[in-house]
């Protein structure tokens, strides 16, 4: 079976810094998604990882820890079109996805 | 290329009626699926694809069926519509050239009164 977790609810300042975290435990593993998704839309692909370590690319960045099932996305400079659900989501040939995790970006 | 697309939009069942969600691609991928995202909920797979003739079970087929008879489209009918069927159902493909990423449909949302 899958299990994924990530936390619900993330509320941080404009211009800050937020880390969500997304911890796994899974039958199978190729990699690791992160996904965007605006209220009301479709999600939108924002990174893969597949070997531990850091990926950056851009504003964002996301880390992979195979050994700890763990992964962590860091969004960097926060601005309010990044008000969104972010899902985290395990690579097993298919995707099973997290609940998600919504940040609210205020002024 | 327009990506994956979905119609309708939205929809309003009644208990019992039948419907099909269309779902078609222009970008050639092997791969895809069916998804429903319930409020705060993330997405549960229904049905995937690996190409045209072969489809499987997802985590959530119950209630639901598919057929893929071309690479470009992928329907997925609901027979007995019951209210626990009220989502946002998601359509997505992919293939190994774009590394396994899910490229998602604009989403139906769907409403089973």
């Amino acid at each position: 079976g899958q299990n994924i977790d990530q936390p619900t609810e993330m509320t941080a300042t404009e211009g800050a810094i937020v880390q969500i975290n997304c911890t796994y435990q899974t039958s199978g593993f190729n990699g690791l998604f992160w996904y965007q998704q605006h209220a009301g839309e479709a999600p939108t692909f924002l990174s893969y990882n597949v070997l531990d370590g850091l990926e950056e690319k851009g504003r964002f960045s996301s880390f992979l820890s195979r050994s700890k099932g763990y992964s962590y996305l860091l969004l960097k400079e926060l601005q309010m079109k990044d008000s969104a659900s972010y899902l985290c989501a395990v690579d097993d040939y298919k995707l099973s996805f997290g609940a998600g995790t919504t940040v609210t970006v205020r002024a | 290329n327009a990506g994956v697309t979905q119609t309708p939009k939205f929809r309003i069942l009644k208990i019992g009626q039948s419907m099909t969600l269309q779902c078609a691609q222009d970008m050639n991928h092997n791969y895809m699926y069916w998804y429903r995202q319930d409020p705060g909920m993330g997405l549960k797979l229904i049905y995937y694809s690996v190409g045209a003739g072969i489809t499987d079970k997802g985590e959530v087929p119950n209630g639901y069926n598919v057929s893929r008879s071309t690479t470009e489209d992928f329907p997925l009918r609901l027979e007995l519509a019951a209210p626990s069927q009220t989502s946002v159902y998601f359509c997505a493909s992919s293939s190994i050239r774009t590394g396994m990423t899910q490229y998602f449909g604009p989403g139906t949302r769907l409403t089973v009164l």
